[in-house]
């Protein structure tokens, strides 16, 4: 069965103090793994795409990877505005040209001052 | 604006009545999703749009929901008889082409039924 597992469930981390999430998936036909940020009750907030094991992706403090089973999201140097749920979702192939996405449950992290 | 909107941001009901939610999409994209999500789960799939065609529906959907995009822009969300257990942010995203790309987000409806 198609899975999407992230983890830790959630990370407490002090202001600059550098870490990383991960998003490990046992699909098949994968075509694209995706990073969202969501701040509460807000609707998330596209970071990242990643297609290939071996893609990398930057943005300011983050950085996404992507291996063949999992994929890390890298904060480096993190501030409180950096605190939110980050999900990830992948995007798989199916019974010909079917597409579907998977998500996982979130990492919620929170950077103390 | 060129984000994704929604309306309302909150609905209370009660037990029982009818509500509708409206999505405004990108304007330029063709796809649009609803998801429903409650706290501390992702994002749990609903259905989809490619312009008006509604390509999918979850089977766990009651038949208590259902979406329509008439004219391939934006989209409403209907739930009849709403119960307690329909409580949660119902969330929309539009995405452009052909298939599940990066999608973007709306600020959500969030519905809680008395």
């Amino acid at each position: 069965e198609d899975q999407v597992t992230q983890s830790p469930e959630a990370l407490r981390l002090q202001e600059g103090e550098s870490s990383s999430l991960n998003c490990s998936y046992t699909v098949s036909g994968l075509r694209g793994l995706f990073w969202y940020r969501q701040d509460p009750g807000k609707g998330p907030e596209f970071l990242f795409t990643l297609y290939s094991a071996g893609e990398e992706k930057e943005k300011e403090r983050l950085k996404a990877t992507l291996t063949k089973k999992e994929s890390f999201l890298h904060i480096t140097a993190p501030k409180p505005e950096d605190s939110a749920t980050y999900l990830c979702a992948v995007q798989v192939i199916f019974a010909g040209n079917n597409r579907k996405l998977i998500w996982g449950l979130g990492t919620s992290l929170a950077v103390n001052p | 604006d060129t984000g994704v909107s929604q309306n309302p941001r909150h609905k209370i009901t009660k037990r029982g009545q009818n509500v509708t939610f409206r999505c405004d999409p990108i304007s330029e994209h063709n796809r649009l999703y609803w998801y429903r999500q409650t706290l501390g789960q992702g994002p749990e799939f609903l259905t989809y749009f490619q312009n008006e065609a509604q390509l999918e529906k979850s089977r766990l959907l009651s038949d208590r929901f259902s979406a329509e995009r008439p004219k391939g822009s934006f989209s409403t969300l209907e739930i009849q008889r709403t119960e307690q257990g329909d409580s949660a942010m119902y969330l929309c995203a539009s995405s452009w082409g052909q298939a599940h790309n990066e999608q973007f987000f709306g600020p959500g409806t969030r519905l809680t039924v008395l």
